[in-house]
């Protein structure tokens, strides 16, 4: 089974700055995806950025952007001009054809 | 992107009844419809899978016959939890994934029913 471990449980970063998540993974797998989601208290679960195995080019989405290392089963989110609204916990996810599976989550606060 | 719902998003029940949960996808079909559970302060632990029109693929350690899952269509699942107890107490989300359309291959997540059992 897939496991996804993400070894950062409370993040803080101040407003503006730059903060970088870290997610590793383990599979035996070629094609999957990986993602990162963002649970504000609410707890609806909101997609932040979403990476194709097969495509090397890291995706980016507006101030977000990771560094995938697929030997490494590396899975970086990285937050660039941080503001107060990213305040929540983020998940790692890995899903291949049949399941999704999640990491811990780290708890991200953005300090003003 | 596409909607799922969830009802209720909140229930309260006593010991030793059953709750259901809908899940419904309401714009596309869904092909696989996930559930998972979160207690406070953790993750999302998944609880089964289950494909329109076969029988659900439970996680080792979830008792398939006390969390009783159906996915009769293409936009809905259900959760029923039988003879609940109060350590069922939590956050169930479900999930819906299509392999149709111009969603295809995306996941969606409903908002969430949290369950209270007294």
């Amino acid at each position: 089974a897939q496991t996804v471990t993400q070894s950062q449980p409370e993040m803080s970063v101040q407003e503006a700055e730059t903060v970088t998540l870290s997610c590793t993974y383990d599979t035996s797998e070629s094609n999957y995806y990986l993602f990162w989601y963002k649970q504000p208290p609410s707890r609806q679960m909101i997609l932040v950025i979403r990476q194709e195995a097969y495509k090397q080019q890291n995706a980016t989405e507006n101030r977000f952007s990771v560094n995938f290392q697929k030997a490494a089963k590396s899975f970086s989110l990285k937050i660039s001009d941080s503001q107060l609204g990213d305040t929540a916990m983020y998940f790692c996810a890995f899903m291949n054809w049949n399941d999704m599976r999640f990491g811990a989550g780290t708890r991200l606060t953005v300090k003003p | 992107g596409a909607v799922v719902s969830q009802h209720p998003s909140r229930v309260i029940c006593k010991s030793g009844t059953s709750v259901k949960i809908e899940c419904r996808s309401l714009d596309f079909q869904a092909t696989t419809m996930f559930w998972y559970r979160q207690f406070p302060k953790q993750s999302l632990m998944l609880m089964a899978t289950s494909n329109e029109g076969s029988k659900a693929t439970y996680e080792q350690g979830v008792e398939k016959d006390k969390f009783l899952i159906n996915h009769a269509s293409l936009t809905l699942s259900t959760l029923t939890v039988t003879s609940a107890h109060p350590e069922d107490s939590s956050f169930y989300i479900c999930s819906a994934r299509t392999f149709y359309g111009r969603n295809y291959n995306e996941q969606f997540f409903g908002p969430g029913t949290r369950l209270t059992v007294l």
